[in-house]
């Protein structure tokens, strides 16, 4: 059974910060793994996918980089912004089923 | 496009009541998902589905049932309800399968009482 752990849970800096999250995973024959923002009381919205051949994504500000051998992702967030204060979770796809981490919980100080 | 939508936005039932869960796309996706979200733990597959007429288990299917008769609609069923099921559940579809970009609804906050 795939065991998808995020750590931290929860993360507090000063604007202007670089981001750092970490995603782990135990199985490695992954299809792909995806990072998700989650606002208070909302739906998922997709940030990146990274395909198992792909060793990164980038959009913007944001960097996911993904070494599958070893069962890790990073989310990089550059320059942090106030907006940038959600849930992060990662999710993994074993076979059509995607399994979640718990995310990790950010807040961007003015 | 409204994307994906779900309905009601909220329920509180009484434990062994029944209810519908309502989820549609707009976007012609032939993957759609049910996933239930709890507090400290990271969401969990209840049911999928990878085109009408074609469902398949999750990790936590026990109590819930789904049909997919169309494209467009996957609604999950609660036979039975119990306080366990107190939850936030969240529906989502994509082209093709998980390996593509998954949309998510706004989600059900569901209470059992």
């Amino acid at each position: 059974k795939q065991e998808v752990t995020q750590i931290p849970a929860a993360l507090s800096v000063p604007e202007g910060e670089n981001l750092v999250l970490n995603c782990s995973f135990t199985d490695s024959a992954i299809y792909n793994l995806q990072w998700f923002r989650q606002d208070p009381g909302k739906g998922l919205t997709s940030l990146l996918l990274i395909q198992s051949s792909q060793r990164e994504q980038t959009s913007g500000r944001l960097n996911a980089s993904l070494d599958k051998s070893s069962g890790r992702s990073t989310l990089y967030i550059a320059a942090s912004q106030p907006g940038d204060s959600a849930t992060y979770l990662c999710a993994v796809d074993n076979d059509y089923k995607l399994s979640f981490g718990a995310g990790t919980t950010v807040t961007v100080r003015a | 496009n409204a994307g994906v939508t779900q309905t009601p936005k909220f329920q509180v039932l009484k434990t062994g009541q029944s209810m519908t869960l309502q989820c549609a796309q707009d976007m012609n996706h032939e993957y759609m998902s049910w996933y239930r979200q709890d507090p400290g733990m990271g969401l969990r597959l209840i049911h999928y589905s990878v085109g009408a007429g074609i469902t398949d288990q999750g990790e936590v299917p026990n109590g819930y049932n789904v049909s997919r008769s169309t494209t467009e609609d996957f609604p999950l069923r609660l036979l039975s309800a119990a306080p366990s099921q107190t939850s936030v559940y969240f529906c989502a579809s994509s082209y093709g399968g998980p390996n593509n970009e998954q949309f998510f609804g706004p989600g059900t906050r569901l209470t059992v009482l």
